[in-house]
């Protein structure tokens, strides 16, 4: 089964670039990779997601290594307000529907 | 403006008694689901529906149940709740397929349930 594996925490300083690493050795080929995140006493949000090549939208950009084992989500300039756990997912190929969730990383930004 | 609308926001319930929660959409999407989270951990896939068709994960209790009466609701049945039941319980919705299929998923605040 696909797994994620993430640090259970990190902290930044604010304004500074935070890079959110996520290791699956067992993905598949055909298994996107999605970042969500989630603020405190909230339901988690979407971030971004990729499958090879490196993405980027308003929220942040996603680095896919090339043999798609890792990924880095980055946030450019991070603010308190990204403070949050942000968990890497993947499919599972047995099921459509059904996310393996890493355990997530709680980010701490320092004002 | 709310897409995925939980309520309550918090719910007290006694060991044993019934309690339902309810999720509501405005996104006219396909797929709703059910998640169990507990204090840090991550989220955990109850069951979901695509459309009318219900959909339940292999290890999820049998005193949980869903009803889904229409494409805007969906409910979340605790047919007898125990201390271990107390989580955070979050909806969430998806177009078509979710992310197997490249859709993102909407979720809602969560309902925190607490057993007494």
């Amino acid at each position: 089964d696909a797994k994620t594996t993430q640090p259970n925490s990190m902290e930044s300083n604010e304004e500074e670039p935070v890079h959110l690493p996520c290791n699956h050795s067992t993905i598949s080929g055909t298994d996107y990779i999605h970042w969500y995140r989630q603020l405190p006493s909230q339901g988690p949000e979407y971030v971004i997601h990729g499958l090879t090549s490196n993405v980027n939208n308003r929220m942040a950009s996603l680095a896919i290594a090339e043999d798609r084992k890792s990924s880095t989500l980055i946030l450019h300039r991070a603010t308190l307000r990204d403070a949050a756990v942000y968990y890497c997912i993947l499919r599972d190929l047995d099921s459509n529907y059904q996310l393996i969730w890493g355990a997530g990383t709680k980010l701490i930004i320092k004002p | 403006d709310a897409m995925v609308i939980q309520n309550p926001r918090y719910q007290v319930t006694q060991f044993g008694k019934p309690v339902t929660l309810s999720c509501s959409q405005t996104l006219n999407h396909n797929v709703m689901y059910w998640y169990q989270q507990k204090s840090s951990q991550a989220p955990k896939l109850l069951f979901h529906y695509y459309d009318k068709d219900f959909n339940n994960e292999a290890d999820t209790p049998d005193n949980f149940q869903s009803r889904r009466p229409n494409t805007s609701f969906c409910f979340l049945d605790i047919r007898s709740p125990g201390l271990g039941d107390a989580a955070m319980y979050l909806c969430a919705t998806s177009r078509a397929g979710g992310p197997a299929t490249n859709e993102k998923l909407f979720f809602g605040s969560g309902t925190q349930l607490s057993v007494l």
